[in-house]
């Protein structure tokens, strides 16, 4: 079973950029869930996709936004990039919520901010 | 305000021996637990759950314990094998919808040969 994909696995932006991040979640997951990990810190919640819809976001301001595809996939998209978007991203899937499920990870995109 | 909480940035165990991992959250209405371990350039991978409505939880050599009343649980590693070595995480989330996982900072455990 293939896990969750990210793509790219880096990226390397300026400030005042766009930078676009895609997920693939597990063949049968329709949650999808973003997270942001910079340097030194833990993973803070982003976004939550299910069934297409924004369930929940995090505490981020709104030029971090993002989609779910009708099959799933997942793209986060953050606008004027500041050099504090430097980070580690992480998107993970699960099945749909209404019972206790792990979230699964990929390996995340590498985001550096010049 | 951190909600949930991982006290030691890192732990050093010797193979063999037991690897004891501790979490502290703050949040009463959380009701569902998990501990994850993230290796570098990996994503986080899924370790072990648990729910409120038990006290522990075991798979393998991991063990998960929950205290409700100390709003406190634990990973138990036995035997610790020098592939364990990583970041874990502990996670929570509160309720059946909205998974909103809060991730604690995380703990470095090396598990000496």
């Amino acid at each position: 079973e293939a896990g969750v994909t990210q793509s790219p696995t880096h990226l390397i932006k300026t400030r005042g950029q766009q930078a676009t991040l895609r997920c693939s979640p597990i063949s049968g997951h329709t949650s999808v869930y973003w997270y942001q990990q910079a340097l030194g810190l833990g993973l803070q919640f982003l976004l939550w996709y299910d069934e297409g819809e924004e369930r929940n976001r995090g505490n981020f301001p709104p030029r971090f936004s993002g989609r779910q595809f009708p099959n799933y996939s997942s793209e986060l998209n953050v606008n004027a990039l500041e050099l504090e978007d430097s980070a580690l991203y992480l998107c993970a899937s699960s099945f749909p919520t209404g019972h206790n499920q792990p979230q699964h990870f990929g390996d995340g995109t590498r985001l550096s901010i010049l | 305000d951190q909600q949930v909480k991982q006290n030691s940035p890192s732990l050093s165990v010797q193979e063999g021996r037991i690897s004891i991992l501790n979490c502290d959250y703050t949040n009463s209405m959380f009701d569902y637990f998990l501990w994850y371990k993230k290796y570098p350039a990996e994503g986080p991978t899924f370790l072990i759950s648990i729910s409120s409505i038990k006290d522990k939880n075991e798979d393998g050599r991991f063990t998960v314990f929950l205290n409700k009343s100390a709003k406190h649980l634990s990973l138990h590693i036995v035997p610790s094998q020098p592939g364990d070595s990583a970041v874990y995480f502990c996670a929570a989330s509160e309720g059946n919808y909205g998974q909103n996982f809060v991730f604690g900072p995380g703990t470095r455990l090396s598990v000496l040969p």
